[in-house]
C-alpha cells in the first residue's frame, strides 16, 4: 500500500541554522512527490514537487528537496531559517488509483527559536 | 492568484444534525476534493469527484457522508448525522489537471465541532 512518513514529528532548530525535515514514501510506481507547508488556521500551500529529471528540485521561500530513489526518500532542505518558516510541513505523494489521490505523511511541526 | 474558498471557517453542530460544508474550487479546475484532519494528525483523504461524480472515496467516507456539484462553481461535502468523533478540520481541494502530478490548490478549511 502506498504511504508517506515523516519519522519526526517535531523540531526545533535556531534562527540561521540549517534545517532538514526526512520523508519515506512507499509506492510501487514511480513517485510524484510534493512538499507542502502549513501556517496555523491555514489551508496547505505547496513548497515543491518532483516528477522526472533533476533529482534535487528547488521551491518556493529557499527551500529544497532531494529524490533518492534507493532511499526512497525526498528530504526537505533549507541552509538558513527564518521564524516565519516556523509551521507544519507535509510531505506527499501523488498516486493513481483511480481518482489521482495525494497521500500525506503525519507531518513535522517546525520551530524556529531565536 | 486564483484560490479555493470555504465557507464556513468555523462550524458548531450538535451530535446528530446534519452539517453542509461548502467550498468553491478554482474556476478552470477540473479535480475536485475534501480532506480532514483531526487535530494533531495527519491530512486524511475523503473523496475526489470528477466529472459530476465520486471517482474514488476512503473507508472514512461511508454513508453518512455525500458530496454534491449543484452548480458550476461549489463543491459541497454534507454530513448527514454528526458523530463526537467527526469534529476536525475539513479541507477542499483542487487540481487543475486529471493527472496524479498535478498539485492539489487547498482552502484554509472549516472546522468542525460536533458536541
Amino acid at each position: 500500500a502506498q504511504s508517506v512518513t515523516q519519522p519526526d514529528i517535531h523540531i526545533t532548530v535556531s534562527e540561521g541554522a540549517s534545517l532538514e525535515l526526512r520523508c519515506n514514501y512507499s509506492y510501487g510506481a514511480t513517485p510524484y512527490l510534493f512538499w507542502y507547508v502549513q501556517s496555523p488556521g491555514q489551508g496547505l500551500q505547496l513548497l515543491l514537487k518532483y516528477f522526472s529529471g533533476d533529482t534535487l528540485v528547488q521551491g518556493v521561500k529557499g527551500f529544497e528537496a532531494e529524490f533518492k530513489r534507493s532511499q526512497s526518500s525526498f528530504n526537505l532542505r533549507k541552509p538558513s531559517v527564518h521564524w516565519s518558516d516556523a509551521a507544519e510541513y507535509f510531505c506527499a505523494v501523488g498516486v493513481n488509483t483511480g481518482g489521482f489521490k495525494t497521500i500525506f505523511g503525519a507531518g513535522t511541526r517546525l520551530f524556529v527559536k531565536a | 492568484e486564483p484560490e479555493v474558498t470555504q465557507t464556513p471557517s468555523h462550524q458548531v453542530t450538535q451530535m446528530g444534525q446534519e452539517v453542509i460544508l461548502r467550498c468553491v474550487p478554482i474556476s478552470n479546475h477540473l479535480y475536485f476534493y475534501w480532506y480532514r484532519q483531526i487535530l494533531g494528525q495527519k491530512v486524511e483523504f475523503l473523496v475526489s469527484f470528477y466529472n459530476n461524480e465520486i471517482s474514488e472515496k476512503s473507508e472514512i467516507f461511508d454513508d453518512q457522508f455525500s458530496v454534491e456539484r449543484p452548480d458550476g462553481s461549489n463543491f459541497t461535502l454534507k454530513i448527514r448525522s454528526t458523530k463526537l468523533e467527526d469534529s476536525a478540520m475539513y479541507f477542499c481541494a483542487s487540481r487543475a489537471l486529471a493527472a496524479y502530478n498535478s498539485p492539489l490548490h487547498f482552502g484554509n478549511g472549516t472546522r468542525l465541532t460536533v458536541t
